[in-house]
């Protein structure tokens, strides 16, 4: 079975900085990779994916993940943090196939930005 | 454009009673999931639907039933509450092939 480890429950940063969450994943082959970011009270919403292809990734609000094989990451970046970037991120692996598939989340990672 | 939507957004149960959760997806989407969210814990699959008159077992199946009689509508239900069942709960639909999950907005239930 797959599963996900997100290493930092909490991570504080200055508005301006700059920002990578961890994750990293065990699965047996590649798997299909995703973060999301959860604003208080909202839904998941997603802002990039991996399925296969180009291991840097980019997605909305200027974030970037990179995909290595090598070391079971999937950390995803942003060069510069805005104070609404503020929320929690989860990290997301599933088997790769086509068809219908099941999401293991990481435990996520609640960002809080600084003025 | 609606994407996916869960009624109620939130909900108090005394232990025993029954509840119906509902989700709809204007979509079309094959794939649908039901999720649960509790404090350290991210997600968990609860029950998923590939397809209209078809459910199986997530992570986290205890407890709870589903049905699918409508492509759109995806039910997750709970015959007898129990305290363990408070949480947020989250639908999610899938288009097929390489298509990401669409999460609705959550229903917070909470079970004294």
């Amino acid at each position: 079975a797959q599963s996900v480890t997100q290493p930092d429950i909490h991570i504080t940063v200055s508005e301006g900085a700059s920002l990578e969450l961890r994750c990293n994943y065990s699965y047996g082959a590649t798997p299909y990779l995703f973060w999301y970011v959860q604003s208080p009270g909202q839904g998941l919403q997603l802002l990039l994916k991996y399925f296969s292809g180009d291991t840097l990734v980019q997605g909305i609000k200027g974030f970037e993940a990179e995909f290595k094989r090598s070391q079971s990451s999937f950390n995803l970046r942003k060069p510069s943090v805005h104070w609404s970037d503020a929320a929690e991120y989860f990290c997301a692996v599933a088997p790769s196939g086509a068809g219908s598939y099941q999401l293991t989340f990481g435990k996520g990672t609640k960002l809080s930005v600084i003025p | 454009n609606a994407g996916v939507t869960q009624t109620p957004k939130f909900r108090v149960l005394k232990t025993g009673q029954s509840m119906t959760l509902l989700c709809a997806q204007d979509m079309n989407h094959e794939y649908m999931y039901w999720y649960r969210q509790d404090p350290g814990m991210g997600l968990r699959l609860i029950h998923y639907s590939v397809g209209e008159g078809t459910t199986a077992k997530g992570e986290v199946p205890d407890g709870y039933n589903v049905s699918r009689l409508k492509k759109q509508n995806f039910l997750l239900g709970l015959e007898s509450a129990a305290p363990s069942q408070t949480s947020v709960y989250f639908c999610a639909s899938q288009g097929q092939g390489n298509q990401p999950q669409h999460f609705g907005d959550g229903t917070r239930l909470s079970i004294l």
